[in-house]
């Protein structure tokens, strides 16, 4: 069956602190997005890649970086996190060429203090 | 830039009701749309999609029609049940440069009394 599955679930991290985000797909699909959803703002894309080695800005890429080691892989990093960064955050995987639509992660709820 | 619109943020019905939420898109392409649905504490799941103008999607008795000629999209079932109760995502997508980056609307939050 199809997944994607995002670790943690849940973290608190400090104003000027490091934070990785994991995100692990098994579908052998060669696109993966991040996206971060807040009230009144729906779900917003971070970065996304087209298979290992790539990562692409998405709309809102401001105080992230990615990085997709693998297929299976894609990271979220915030070097130095923020409250205003404190959100859900979403990853996802897709194939266009197997007309394949994003399938979501369940979700990393992050809090910056 | 391409943005989707969702009028309703919150919709309440009684169950066998008929639901409507109204989604409206502008893009300067030709743009995919689709319909997510999200349940308290998942992530957002695929309902369906249509490519085309007056192409209709469906699943589990949801359905939209693409209209070009109003860029809508709206979600439409018969009879809704207490655990159609979600949030529903009207989004965008234009994968000509191989890859789904999609556009969200706001979302609606849908709740259904038995």
């Amino acid at each position: 069956e199809a997944a994607v599955t995002q670790s943690p679930r849940n973290k608190v991290a400090v104003t000027g602190g490091k934070v990785t985000l994991s995100c692990n797909q098994t579908n052998n699909h060669n696109n993966m997005y991040w996206y971060r959803q807040d009230t009144g703002h729906g779900l917003r894309l971070i970065h996304y890649s087209y298979g290992a080695g790539s990562t692409e800005k998405g709309d809102i890429p401001d105080g992230y970086k990615a990085s997709r080691p693998s297929q299976e892989n894609f990271s979220l990093i915030l070097e130095l996190a923020t409250p205003s960064q404190t959100s859900v955050y979403f990853c996802a995987s897709g194939d266009v060429g197997n007309n394949q639509a994003p399938l979501f992660g369940e979700g990393t709820r992050l809090s910056v203090l | 830039g391409d943005s989707v619109t969702q009028t309703e943020g919150q919709v309440a019905l009684s169950e066998e009701d008929f639901l409507t939420i109204h989604c409206n898109y502008s893009a300067s392409g030709y743009p995919a749309l689709f319909w997510y649905v999200q349940y308290p504490g998942e992530g957002p799941q695929f309902l369906f999609r249509a490519s085309r103008d007056k192409e209709k999607g469906s699943s589990r008795g949801f359905e939209a029609t693409y209209d070009k000629g109003t860029t809508s999209f709206h979600l439409r079932k018969a009879s809704v049940q207490e655990s159609d109760s979600a949030v529903y995502y009207c989004a965008l997508g234009d994968h000509s440069s191989g890859s789904w980056q999609l556009i969200f609307g706001s979302g609606t939050q849908l709740t259904v009394m038995p």
